[in-house]
């Protein structure tokens, strides 16, 4: 079974910090995606990361996947009250059966305070 | 276009009902997914179909639960004799053949079982 732990599970700050969320695995990863959802709505997609190392930028937020492709990180630079809401990773498994079956991490809630 | 549609949006049942929850996917999307969300928590993978048959039930919790898809298109998630754990959200995602680790999700379905 592929698990991913998602850290911290809260965070709670001011507007204009910067913070980083964290998605450990000790398995492998053929991809690795990044959502954003808002109470009462589905999961919304933010990024998918695939080749070991790569760093995807989308305006304030910067995506890492590790070289290892077990592990990624989300950057927010200079944070605002939009950017509350509850952030998950989710992996895509390795090997053809597994194609396109996501293992999602717990989640962090990240609420930014004006 | 229009995206994936769930109903209804809030389902508040007595233990041992039966429950149908309903997905629309997105057209042309051969591939449909269930998760199961609890409260403010990660996505727990239930089932997967490829058109109408479904390769992968492996996250569903128990016989109790059970998944159909008719016409490539609308699938029902069944839950026979609720539990007061089967209270959660239950969320349907779909995404083209090509590119079903792009899965876009519907706003998801309330269950309390009271």
């Amino acid at each position: 079974t592929q698990l991913l732990e998602q850290s911290p599970q809260f965070l709670s700050i001011q507007e204009g910090e910067n913070l980083t969320v964290y998605c450990n695995s000790s398995s492998v990863f053929s991809s690795l995606q990044w959502y954003r959802q808002e109470p009462g709505e589905g999961p919304v997609l933010l990024v998918t990361v695939v080749t070991g190392g790569e760093v995807k930028k989308l305006k304030r937020l910067t995506f890492q996947f590790g070289d290892a492709r077990k592990d990624s990180s989300l950057h927010i630079t200079a944070a605002q009250p939009g950017d509350t809401g509850l952030y998950l990773c989710a992996g895509e498994g390795a090997g053809g059966t597994s194609y396109g079956k996501l293992t999602f991490g717990q989640g962090t809630i990240l609420t930014v305070h004006p | 276009g229009a995206g994936v549609s769930q109903s209804p949006s809030n389902k508040v049942t007595e233990k041992g009902k039966d429950v149908e929850l309903r997905c629309d996917p997105i057209s042309g999307h051969t591939a449909l997914y269930w998760y199961r969300q609890s409260l403010g928590q990660g996505l727990e993978f239930l089932i997967y179909f490829q058109g109408n048959s479904a390769p992968d039930k492996s996250g569903l919790p128990s016989d109790r639960f059970s998944a159909e898809r008719t016409g490539g298109s609308v699938s029902t998630l069944t839950i026979q004799r609720t539990q007061q754990e089967d209270s959660a959200v239950y969320l349907c995602a779909s995404s083209p053949t090509r590119d079903r680790r792009t899965q876009y999700f519907g706003p998801g379905t309330r269950l309390l079982v009271l």
